[in-house]
C-alpha cells in the first residue's frame, strides 16, 4: 500500500465549487477504486476502474466524476452536484490477476470538508 | 447485488482475552474474503484474507474462518493487546464484472489494559 498516494491529506472547498482529488500508483495495478467513508460507518464505492480509458459507477457515483488516462493515476472530481461531499475520500488499487480474487491496497486518504 | 452484515459494530474486551467479529454475505458465488484493519484517521489495512476454497485462515494471533454453507466469516484475535484496538472492516466480493468488494459496516474493538 506504500506505492498509492493520495493528494491532497486535507482539501476544504465552498459549496457550488468543483475539486479534484488526486490518486497515483507505482505498484503496476490495472484496477483502481475510488470510495467514501463517512464517521463511524464502512466503506462505499463510488467509481472503479478495471484498465485504461474504461471506468464504470459504484453504488453511489452520483455528484462524482472520474478519468483513467494513466494506467497510474484515476482522479476524483467531487462536482456541485454532490449534496453532501464532506466525507474521507479513499484510494485503491489491485492486480487482476483473477476476476473476484485480488486484494486491494489503499491510499491514505483524502478529508474533503465543505464550508 | 452483494450485501454483507458485520456484528458487532462495537466490542470491548479485556487484554488477553479473544474477540471475535463476525460477517454474513448474501452472494452465495462469492470467493474472495478479507479483512481490514483501520486506525483513527488512517488508511485501511488488510491484516488476512480468506478465499473459498479453504475453511480457516491463521496467520499468529489472528485467523479468520469461513463457512460456504452458510454464508458467514468470522474474523478471530486471540491474546488481545492494546494496540489491536481499531475499526475492522470485513469484505466480500461480488460475483460479476471486475474485482468491486462490499464491506461490511465495520467493528470498533477495544482492547482495554
Amino acid at each position: 500500500d506504500g506505492g498509492i498516494t493520495q493528494s491532497p491529506k486535507y482539501l476544504f472547498r465552498k459549496e457550488g465549487q468543483n475539486v479534484t482529488l488526486s490518486c497515483e500508483q507505482n505498484l503496476n495495478h490495472d484496477a483502481m477504486y475510488w470510495y467514501r467513508q463517512d464517521p463511524g460507518q464502512g466503506l462505499r464505492l463510488i467509481y472503479y476502474s478495471q484498465i485504461v480509458n474504461d471506468f464504470q459507477k459504484g453504488d453511489i457515483a452520483e455528484g462524482y466524476s472520474v478519468s483513467r488516462e494513466k494506467k497510474e493515476s484515476f482522479p476524483l472530481t467531487v462536482t456541485s452536484a454532490q449534496k453532501n461531499p464532506t466525507a474521507f475520500y479513499l484510494c485503491a488499487s489491485s492486480t487482476r490477476e483473477a476476476v473476484g480474487t485480488d486484494t486491494q491496497y489503499f491510499g491514505p486518504g483524502t478529508r474533503l470538508t465543505v464550508l | 447485488g452483494e450485501n454483507v452484515e458485520q456484528h458487532p459494530s462495537t466490542l470491548s474486551v479485556q487484554e488477553g482475552d479473544s474477540a471475535v467479529i463476525k460477517c454474513t454475505y448474501s452472494d452465495s458465488a462469492s470467493n474472495y474474503f478479507p479483512w481490514y484493519k483501520q486506525e483513527l484517521g488512517k488508511r485501511p489495512q488488510l491484516i488476512i484474507d480468506i478465499r473459498s476454497n479453504v475453511g480457516e485462515k491463521k496467520d499468529q494471533r489472528i485467523a479468520v474462518t469461513l463457512n460456504k454453507t452458510a454464508k458467514h466469516f468470522s474474523l478471530h484475535i486471540t491474546e488481545t493487546q492494546p494496540e489491536d484496538s481499531a475499526v475492522y472492516f470485513c469484505a466480500a466480493t461480488h460475483n460479476n464484472a471486475g474485482n468491486m468488494l462490499t464491506f461490511g459496516g465495520g467493528t470498533r474493538l477495544m482492547v482495554k489494559p
